[in-house]
């Protein structure tokens, strides 16, 4: 049981340009997320998607897009990486996005934006 | 905006001693607590949850919950060597997680 799967775990990217984040979840969950995670930021939402066909903006959706592709597979889209998106992502998914459902989150994938 | 405090340490306890991590959250309606467990260059991990005050047991795990005072807290028994990472707070308001910063622990053998 693979749980959730980011890929990829390491890219360096130059300003400017653009990357896709993919992720997928063989649980079964209904609600998919993606995190930042920065030194002294704690972990910041970007974007959620509570089930699938919907998508909702977190606390830091700004140069960022999403696409929830069908239930397991949740997509990143940087459309012009800037350095101050330079981060760990993380993918997380939940049973639901009702209260009492945890995060299971995917390995992260560290982005470096030159 | 929400806001789930810890304090960032560093914590240290000699192996075998109880350590205690505390978290204070800012939403009164919250209604779900997690803690996490970060090892160094790693993703968070589930370790324990709770939803309604007093205190929960898992193993080696006590997790405590005061929604009057607006606190909860990790107790870890027995600490072991690989206890040593960083543990994350996470309060449920709506449908939406809010995270602490962290504690770092280090159990010194």
């Amino acid at each position: 049981n693979a749980g959730v799967t980011q890929t990829p775990k390491f890219q360096v990217l130059k300003t400017g340009q653009s990357m896709t984040l993919q992720c997928a979840q063989d649980m079964n969950h209904n609600s998919m997320y993606w995190y930042r995670q920065d030194p002294g930021m704690g972990l910041r939402l970007i974007y959620y998607s509570a089930s699938e066909g919907t998508t909702d903006k977190g606390e830091v959706p700004n140069g960022y897009n999403v696409s929830r592709l069908n239930k397991r597979e949740f997509s990143l889209r940087l459309e012009s990486a800037a350095p101050s998106q330079t981060s760990v992502y993380f993918c997380a998914s939940s049973e639901d996005s009702w209260f009492n459902s945890p995060l299971h989150f995917g390995n992260g994938t560290r982005l470096t934006v030159t | 905006q929400k806001e789930v405090e810890q304090n960032s340490g560093p914590l240290s306890v000699p192996e075998g001693a109880i350590a205690s991590l505390n978290c204070t959250y800012s939403d009164r309606v919250s209604q779900s607590f997690f803690w996490y467990r970060q090892y160094s260059g790693k993703s968070p991990e589930l370790i324990m949850s709770i939803y309604s005050n007093g205190d929960k047991e898992d193993g080696r795990f006590t997790a405590q919950l005061n929604k009057a005072s607006q606190y909860v807290s990790l107790l870890i028994r027995d600490s072991q060597p690989s206890d040593s990472a960083t543990y994350l707070c996470a309060v449920v308001t709506g449908n939406q997680f809010y995270f602490g910063t962290g504690t770092s622990l280090t159990v010194i053998p």
